[in-house]
């Protein structure tokens, strides 16, 4: 079992870019989520998923962030356009019972 | 809304002492409460607790959970350099389909 593989592991874009964050979730795993991490803030849920549909994306700070998940085995987060203050690592997370999260995507914008 | 309060922020210790980490939560419709380990990376999951009064242990690690009282301790038993990180509680909605984190304790162990 791979877990929940994301991608990219890094990415450094500058500001004003469309960035464009991968998941591919544990088989089998029905839910998938979508957080954000700083120091500032700690944990942040963004948008979580239940069987590829969107439950609730109340976390997603602004338009410019949108998450698609057109099957069950692949998610994408993007950001259009992207700021400095987006500069974060972003996890993504699939669930049965306890939640298993990738390794991350470390963001910077500069 | 679900919250989640975790205790203390930080803790510094020394090898071979014991910690406490606190969690205290407020949930609609509890489904269970989840502890995690994160290091440099993402979090790893340590343990899920669902009944009260049943501990879960995994070497030094062991967990409680009271759900009159709606709170959870992480006890770390001959602390090691290598506990250091942060530790993140989190409870489940059984409504909601998702986890509310807390801030975590950030624990240091210093040789």
């Amino acid at each position: 079992d791979a877990g929940v593989i994301q991608s990219p592991r890094h990415e450094v874009t500058e500001m004003g870019q469309e960035v464009t964050l991968r998941c591919k979730p544990i088989s089998g795993h029905d839910y998938l989520f979508w957080y954000r991490q700083t120091m500032m803030r700690g944990l942040e849920l963004l948008i979580y998923f239940n069987n590829n549909v969107p439950i609730d994306d109340s976390g997603m700070p602004e338009d410019r962030f949108s998450a698609k998940m057109p099957n069950a085995s692949f998610s994408t987060l993007k950001i259009q356009p992207s700021e400095p203050r987006d500069s974060a690592v972003y996890f993504c997370a699939s669930s049965l019972r306890g939640y298993t999260f990738g390794s991350g995507t470390r963001l910077t914008v500069v | 809304e679900d919250k989640v309060v975790q205790s203390p922020l930080s803790l510094v210790v020394h090898e071979g002492d014991t910690v406490t980490l606190n969690c205290s939560y407020e949930v609609t419709n509890f489904r269970s409460l989840l502890w995690y380990k994160q290091e440099k990376k993402a979090p790893t999951f340590l343990f899920m607790l669902t009944s009260s009064g049943i501990e879960k242990k995994s070497g030094r690690l062991s967990s409680i959970l009271d759900k009159k009282e709606l709170f959870s301790i992480l006890n770390i038993t001959a602390t090691q350099t290598g506990d250091s990180a942060v530790y993140l509680c989190a409870v489940d909605n059984t409504n909601a389909g998702k986890s509310t984190f807390g801030d975590g304790t950030t624990l240091t162990v210093k040789p």
